[in-house]
């Protein structure tokens, strides 16, 4: 199994361009989810998926949309990238939202915006 | 403001050193998740605690999850350069985890 799979590995955008990072997981998880890594930050949620046609805002939604159209596949979509937007981004699934539930990440798209 | 404190934040350790790391909140959780993070990929679950006092045990690494269920560490015996990266801690006041920024250890051989 490939688990989850982020792409693409490496972008580097100018301000105010678009783009769409993509995730796929074939573990027939409901639950997805986008985080962004930054140094001393931590991983922090974006936006997360609770089941196909669904999304929801996380700790730091602000600049970011997302949209959930396939059970396997989960859009992250930068309207305007800003340099704040500057990151290492991961996905992650996992099959029930408990808190006995682990996550599975990506290997992350790490964005640079310039 | 972080909702859990790990430290130490750098550990540069020799090879066969013992270890041990901390997760400190003043929340109490439903859970608690330890990650292990290798550069330029993504985290990878090692273990769930969700028993105050609970100890669960892999291999070399030794995880204990606090009796007031706000805390927990880390312990590696004999540390191997394979043991190289970022941990990461995570907590859960309901069903949804929260990340600490995690305690970046080298074992250098």
């Amino acid at each position: 199994n490939a688990g989850v799979t982020q792409t693409p590995k490496f972008r580097v955008l100018k301000t105010g361009q678009s783009m769409t990072l993509l995730c796929a997981q074939d573990m027939n998880h409901e639950y997805m989810y986008w985080y962004r890594q930054d140094p001393g930050m931590g991983l922090r949620l974006i936006h997360y998926s609770v089941g196909e046609g669904t999304t929801a805002k996380g700790e730091v939604p602000d600049g970011y949309n997302v949209s959930r159209l396939k059970k396997q596949n989960f859009l992250l979509g930068l309207e305007s990238a800003a340099p704040s937007q500057t990151s290492v981004y991961f996905c992650a699934s996992r099959a029930e939202e408990g808190f006995r539930y682990g996550y599975t990440f990506g290997s992350g798209t790490r964005l640079t915006v310039v | 403001t972080q909702l859990l404190e790990q430290s130490p934040q750098f550990l540069s350790i020799q090879e066969g050193e013992n270890l041990t790391v901390y997760c400190n909140s003043s929340s109490v959780f439903s859970s608690l998740q330890w990650y292990r993070q290798e550069p330029g990929e993504g985290p990878v679950l090692l273990v769930t605690v969700v028993t105050g006092g609970e100890v669960k045990k892999l291999k070399r690494l030794t995880f204990q999850f606090g009796d007031a269920r706000k805390d927990s560490s880390l312990h590696i015996t004999a540390a191997q350069p394979g043991d190289t990266g970022l941990y990461l801690c995570a907590g859960a006041p309901g069903n949804q985890f929260y990340f600490g920024t995690g305690t970046s250890l080298t074992v250098i051989p």
